[in-house]
């Protein structure tokens, strides 16, 4: 157990459809990244925040959008769903950003498919 | 050309062999480096991280990294079937912002 930990474990919405996924990062950590992960790939980056600011941001449109909160609790929001947005959606927390402080630790994912 | 690269596999050894796993990367300016295990259904987890050139081990683990060649691989030592699963590598990048960049992952199997 990493003691990151995510919500729902699973999700089914329909196709234009807005979901809200979220994320608890672990104890003292205060950066949250998000990645999408389809079948048999390896995560993609969507996007990291740091300190409540986004830090970096990977090729997904504006329709993913986020959020980091005080306690470094973070969410992630997908506006009008598409069939491809179907996958494993994973949290990761880290203590920071240089170095071995940037060793992130993943949540258990969220299943999202979308009909 | 993808931003890292990685032999989907399967690659298969036998128990007690030694597995190595390579990952080339295409961006110079990439910092750091991380291998993940995955296994089947779960998320990832953090095996080895390594930023300057050479080598570091951790117990059956050894991960070595060429900055010149653009190559950082994973040694797994006395392999066990409990080895078996996806192993990810991954990149840091800043560039006016920070990105990990994942390769896609290499399938292990360890025969008993």
């Amino acid at each position: 157990e990493t003691g990151v930990t995510q919500s729902p474990t699973h999700l089914i919405k329909t196709r234009g459809q807005q979901v809200t996924l979220r994320c608890s990062s672990q104890s003292g950590h205060n950066t949250v990244s998000w990645y999408q992960q389809a079948l048999g790939q390896g995560p993609q980056f969507i996007f990291q925040y740091y300190r409540e600011e986004e830090n970096g941001r990977g090729n997904f449109p504006p329709r993913f959008s986020g959020l980091q909160f005080p306690n470094y609790s973070s969410e992630l929001n997908v506006n009008a769903l598409e069939l491809d947005d179907s996958a494993l959606y994973l949290c990761a927390s880290s203590l920071g950003l240089a170095g071995s402080s940037y060793e992130q630790y993943f949540g258990p994912g969220t299943r999202l498919t979308v009909t | 050309q993808k931003e890292v690269e990685q032999n989907s596999g399967p690659l298969s050894v036998p128990e007690g062999a030694i597995a190595s796993l390579n990952c080339t990367y295409s961006d110079r300016g990439s910092q750091s480096f991380f291998w993940y295990r995955q296994y089947s259904g779960k998320s990832p987890e953090l095996i080895m991280f390594i930023y300057s050139n050479g080598d570091k081990e951790d117990g059956r683990f050894t991960a070595q990294l060429n900055k010149a060649s653009q190559y950082v691989s994973l040694l797994i030592r006395d392999s066990q079937p409990s080895d078996s699963a996806t192993y990810l590598c991954a990149v840091i990048l800043n560039t006016g912002g920070f990105k990990t960049i994942f390769g896609a992952g290499t399938r292990l199997f360890v025969k008993a």
